[in-house]
């Protein structure tokens, strides 16, 4: 099955400056790439995603790059605020082979926006 | 409301029990996911539903977790003989089943073994 690593686990950055979390994934056919954001004690939520035949995708101060031939796919948060304060989750989702493949999340990272 | 509904929110029970989590979709969704999260930890993939395909169960850790899911409705976690490592909060998904649409996540139940 896919496997996703998720780097760095913890992230401290100052509030203005931007942060830079990055995902590797192991099936060259995944073809759908969400991020998730969970706030203390929240359930996650989308905050954007990507597909396969899209190298970049941005909505306002988040964006989200992905390289297919290397595997691996990046959130980029410019300008950060108090409230980017969260875990993020990055996850891929195999194309369909018959069974009910789910999605596979990374293990979360802890960013940190430091006043 | 329209979002997931887990229930209950909070269940302490003591070692050795058994556990049922309940988690009501959004309506229309034919996809379910059951994930857990240790404190501080990550999403650990348990088990998923699409519609009428066998679920894909490769992520429940033994054979003393199994869940259910009626039709496109309901689903049930059941933990038999609960140990102290299954403390967690158990978060339910639904979406549409596109495979790639947004997963709509409840609030969790947050098991704890005494």
């Amino acid at each position: 099955g896919e496997n996703v690593e998720q780097h760095p686990s913890t992230l401290s950055v100052q509030e203005g400056d931007s942060a830079v979390i990055k995902c590797t994934y192991s099936d060259s056919a995944s073809n759908y790439f969400p991020w998730y954001k969970q706030e203390l004690g929240k359930r996650p939520q989308l905050i954007i995603d990507i597909r396969s035949n899209v190298g970049e995708k941005k909505d306002q101060r988040i964006a989200v790059t992905l390289n297919k031939t290397a595997k691996h796919f990046s959130l980029h948060i410019t300008e950060t605020q108090p409230e980017d304060s969260a875990v993020y989750f990055c996850a891929a989702s195999p194309p369909f082979r018959g069974g009910a493949d789910g999605l596979t999340f990374g293990k979360g990272t802890h960013l940190i926006i430091q006043p | 409301g329209a979002g997931v509904s887990q229930s209950p929110s909070n269940k302490v029970t003591e070692k050795g029990k058994d556990v049922e989590l309940r988690c009501d979709p959004i309506s229309g969704h034919t996809a379910l996911y059951w994930y857990r999260q240790r404190l501080g930890q990550g999403l650990e993939f348990l088990i998923y539903f699409q519609g009428n395909s066998a679920p894909d169960k490769s992520g429940l850790p033994s054979d003393r977790f199994s869940a259910e899911r009626t039709g496109e409705s309901v689903s049930t976690l059941t933990i038999q003989r609960t140990q102290q490592e299954d403390s967690a909060v158990y978060l339910c998904a639904s979406s549409l089943g596109t495979r790639t649409g947004e997963l709509f996540f409840g609030e969790g139940s947050r098991l704890t073994v005494l």
